[in-house]
């Protein structure tokens, strides 16, 4: 079984597009998490959920909106998609609140923005 | 800021070769220190922690210590394989402080055989 998995695992899509990306963890976990890994596989935290309720919101274009309609899924839609918005997004999840430590990670989804 | 710095690659090695990734960190209060590894095409895995000075931590051969005096958390294999070829990342996490896992730049390890 998949522990955390995302789709789609690779997004291609036009500059102006709005977009989704879905996450969804199995482990019984309070908290998830949304990462962007950029070319030079540098990785920073965006955002973090615990029991549905927004805790760390980096700065991040408010073109990007998590929403999270239970605690085992943690979506992110983009609204007018730019070039720089091309990378690999990972959804991370951690068992219990934003506290505890060690994070278990998806496979990513790779969006690509021509 | 917390914020960590590790050496940047791209590292190329040759089998059974001995491997060292430098890390070290700037954190207010006491971090716990991670070792995470991406292989091609996944997500990030957690390889090893420390959660306090002079804790090892080890795990499939590879070992790192927490060391306060120093502020490092260097990652060590005594001798690589091919499989070991990953993107490595150390991180911190401070309770009481950004309460957020901060990543080091990664380094890309490829191992020949």
């Amino acid at each position: 079984d998949t522990a955390v998995s995302q789709t789609p695992k690779y997004l291609v899509t036009q500059m102006g597009n709005d977009k989704s990306i879905k996450c969804e963890q199995n482990l019984g976990h309070d908290t998830m998490y949304w990462y962007k890994q950029d070319s030079k596989k540098f990785l920073k935290i965006m955002f973090s959920y615990n029991n549905k309720e927004l805790i760390i919101n980096e700065t991040v274009p408010n073109r990007f909106s998590p929403k999270s309609p239970d605690k085992a899924h943690l979506n992110l839609h983009i609204n007018s998609l730019e070039l720089g918005d091309s990378a690999v997004y990972f959804c991370a999840s951690s068992l219990a609140g934003p506290r505890t430590d060690t994070q278990y990670f998806g496979p990513g989804t790779r969006l690509t923005v021509l | 800021g917390d914020s960590v710095t590790q050496m940047e690659g791209p590292v190329t090695l040759s089998e059974e070769a001995f491997l060292t990734i430098n890390c070290t960190y700037t954190a207010t209060g006491y971090p716990s220190l991670f070792w995470y590894v991406q292989y091609p095409g996944e997500g990030l895995q957690l390889l090893l922690k420390a959660t306090k000075a002079d804790d090892k931590g080890s795990n499939k051969g590879f070992e790192a210590t927490y060391r306060k005096e120093t502020t490092s958390f260097h990652l060590e294999k005594g001798s690589v394989q091919v499989s070991d070829s990953a993107v490595y990342f150390c991180a911190l996490f401070t309770q009481g402080g950004s309460e957020k896992l901060v990543f080091g730049k990664g380094m890309k390890l490829t191992v020949n055989p």
